[in-house]
């Protein structure tokens, strides 16, 4: 049974690129869950995907900032523009079902570096 | 906000001690409690829960009692083993299912 899949797990950007971290949920879960962790804080929430629809984004960034979760396929969270502080490890959870007991199922993390 | 601090790592320990990791919380309502883990190469899996106040959540030989006193929520296990080598996170959930806040997580490490 695979995991909640995410890659790459390092990607090491310059200011001004795109970064493009993608996430494969587990197999049979159909929502998705993005979280960033910045450098000395917690883990918090982005945004909440099931196929093809966006139902919170509560936590994403205004600006630079989108996440998709195509009828096929991964996930995306794509970060236009980078900035030095959009380094961070970005997070990808999945769940069979909109979770009503907290539990989520994550990947290892992609660790951004902009230089 | 809400918020989750636990204890600064990382922490270092000999098979067979005793471990604590303290968690405390900041919420304006009655949030549910969590504790992750993550093992290395891994990604991080649910290790344990409380839903309210005096729930003791426990798995795998750990421990954490839903302390609304203390705002607390602070892991235990009486005997690590190297297997137990891993990052930990403590995380309150309230309102939205999906929205958990985490704290920074603490990496300990179990030397045999």
């Amino acid at each position: 049974n695979a995991g909640v899949m995410q890659n790459p797990r390092h990607l090491v950007r310059r200011r001004g690129q795109e970064a493009r971290l993608r996430c494969s949920p587990m197999k049979g879960h159909s929502h998705v869950y993005w979280y960033r962790q910045l450098p000395e804080e917690g883990l918090k929430f982005m945004v909440y995907l099931q196929k093809e629809n966006i139902i919170d984004e509560s936590g994403m960034p205004k600006e630079r900032f989108s996440a998709e979760f195509p009828k096929e396929g991964p996930s995306i969270l794509r970060i236009q523009q980078v900035v030095r502080g959009d380094s961070a490890a970005y997070f990808c959870a999945s769940s069979p079902e909109p979770t009503n007991t907290g539990e989520l199922f994550f990947g290892e993390g992609s660790r951004l570096t902009v230089l | 906000g809400d918020s989750v601090t636990q204890m600064e790592g990382p922490v270092t320990l000999s098979e067979e001690a005793f471990l604590t990791i303290n968690c405390t919380y900041t919420a304006t309502g009655y949030p549910s409690l969590f504790w992750y883990v993550q093992y290395p190469g891994e990604g991080l899996q649910l290790l344990l829960k409380a839903t309210k106040a005096d729930d003791k959540g426990s798995n795998k030989g750990f421990e954490a009692t839903y302390r609304k006193e203390t705002t607390s929520f602070h892991l235990e296990k009486g005997s690590v083993q190297v297997s137990d080598s891993a990052v930990y996170f403590c995380a309150l959930r309230e309102g939205s299912n999906y929205k958990l806040t985490f704290g920074k997580g603490t990496l300990l490490t179990v030397n045999p």
